[in-house]
């Protein structure tokens, strides 16, 4: 299975509302990122998080990470209907050599 | 633009064929990786190459099979296709194995 699980599955809210999504992942990590998906195009990477760190910003974004949770959270402010799309945590393990995928979570806000 | 090109963006073909998906990783990436995406199965690693060696393997099915070139381009050969097989098939590269990878935009496959 997926080293990375997001919750909810899908997500609904309104324009104007925060949108907050989380990961769980199984085993040690070296860093943790977030993708966005629009539909039919390709993931494109939002914010890496170190094991390190606890929480990271980048404009309306705020990731938090737990290692002694093995979770993290995505938050979006102030939402958009551009907003709109697949969000995917992907997570580093130490000698693994690649990034794990999880499921995603899908944002729909409405305008 | 992320950078990494895929050829064609879309493909159509009857079960049994086979086809074979290119991909261009960002300029100066070394490692590319292969993903599935269909609606059931979600995005689906199946392989990575390093620097034209396989470095890592997914849920690759024994019908698919890639390589890494000198040039660093990738290709995905699927053979012996299935209706089953219908789905996105993105390429991303990245600068070596755990940094941020940057996804094409895929190649829609469909098989009838």
């Amino acid at each position: 299975s997926q080293q990375g699980e997001e919750d909810p599955q899908a997500l609904s809210i309104q324009e104007g509302e925060n949108a907050t999504m989380n990961c769980s992942y199984k085993t040690s990590i070296n860093n943790l990122q977030w993708y966005r998906q629009n539909s039919g195009r390709g993931l494109v990477h939002l914010i890496l998080i170190r094991s390190n760190e606890r929480e990271k910003h980048s404009g309306r974004l705020r990731v938090t990470l737990d290692t002694s949770k093995k979770s993290s959270s995505l938050l979006i402010t102030a939402s958009r209907a551009a907003d709109t799309a697949s969000y995917f945590c992907a997570t580093d393990r130490f000698g693994a050599g690649k990034s794990t995928f999880g499921d995603g979570t899908t944002l729909t806000v409405k305008p | 633009d992320s950078g990494v090109t895929q050829t064609p963006k879309h493909l159509i073909t009857a079960t049994g064929q086979r086809v074979t998906l290119r991909c261009s990783p960002r300029s100066g990436d070394l490692s590319v990786y292969w993903y599935q995406q269909s609606l059931d199965q979600g995005l689906q690693f199946l392989i990575q190459y390093y620097n034209g060696e396989e470095r890592a393997k997914g849920n690759i099915l024994e019908r698919f099979s890639a390589q890494q070139f000198p040039d660093l381009h990738s290709e995905l050969n699927l053979s012996s296709l299935e209706l089953g097989d219908s789905a996105l098939y993105f390429c991303a590269s990245s600068t070596s194995g755990q940094e941020t990878q940057y996804f094409g935009p895929g190649t829609r496959l469909l098989v009838l």
